[in-house]
């Protein structure tokens, strides 16, 4: 297996704009995570999703984001509008059921102007 | 909610010297705890774990310990190499249903030569 795969792996945007992330995860793999890395906050749990269903979104910042799993090979986290406090890495993850190995993507990493 | 204390948040060694990081955690019901290493401007992957019914775990160079009464874990790096230079991540999964993984702030680890 090609590993978890992010796309895009760079995006430049300016406020305002609307962004989509995209992962697809491990082949097989039952959980689906969304991490957002910064250097003040660390690696931050945005969303996780078990058998494309969402199950704990806490950690979604607020309304302008918001993510979907429409099938177990696909996953989007999108962002609208755009604010320049939303430049960071953000990872995608997978696992499979049981307290196993998180296996990341390789992340995307947003810069809002 | 749960939370993930990490302490140092820089480390700098010299080769050949042993490194500790630790970590502390506040959900007693925890049963999982990795540790990730993140080279610069690469994904985290994860480099050992242990489960709540072990107290300690070793892998060549590196070993965990976990305290489940005092809710802190360690983890140790004997004959540091440059090559173990990168950011260390430590993470809880909680008990019960939950399956996120929490991590801490991250240490920088500098080995110098």
């Amino acid at each position: 297996d090609a590993g978890v795969i992010q796309s895009p792996r760079h995006e430049v945007t300016e406020m305002g704009q609307e962004v989509t992330l995209r992962c697809k995860p491990i082949s097989g793999h039952d959980y689906l995570f969304w991490y957002r890395q910064t250097m003040m906050r660390g690696l931050e749990l945005l969303i996780y999703f078990n058998n494309n269903v969402p199950i704990d979104d806490s950690g979604m910042p607020e309304d302008r984001f918001s993510a979907k799993m429409p099938n177990a090979s696909f996953s989007t986290l999108k962002i609208q509008p755009s604010e320049p406090r939303d430049s960071a890495v953000y990872f995608c993850a997978s696992r499979l059921v049981g307290p196993g190995e998180l296996f990341f993507g390789e992340g995307s990493r947003l810069t809002v102007l | 909610g749960e939370n993930v204390e990490q302490h140092p948040s820089t480390l700098s060694v010299q080769e050949g010297d042993s490194a500790v990081i630790k970590c502390t955690y506040s959900d007693s019901a925890s049963n999982y705890f990795p540790w990730y290493k993140q080279e610069l401007g690469k994904r985290p992957q994860l480099i050992i774990d242990i489960r709540s019914n072990v107290g300690e775990k070793k892998d060549q160079r590196i070993a965990v310990t976990l305290n489940k009464t005092a809710k802190h874990f360690s983890l140790h790096i004997t004959e540091t190499q440059p090559e173990d230079s990168a950011v260390y991540f430590c993470a809880t999964r909680g008990g019960g249903a939950t399956n996120k993984l929490i991590f801490g702030t991250g240490t920088l680890l500098a080995v110098q030569p």
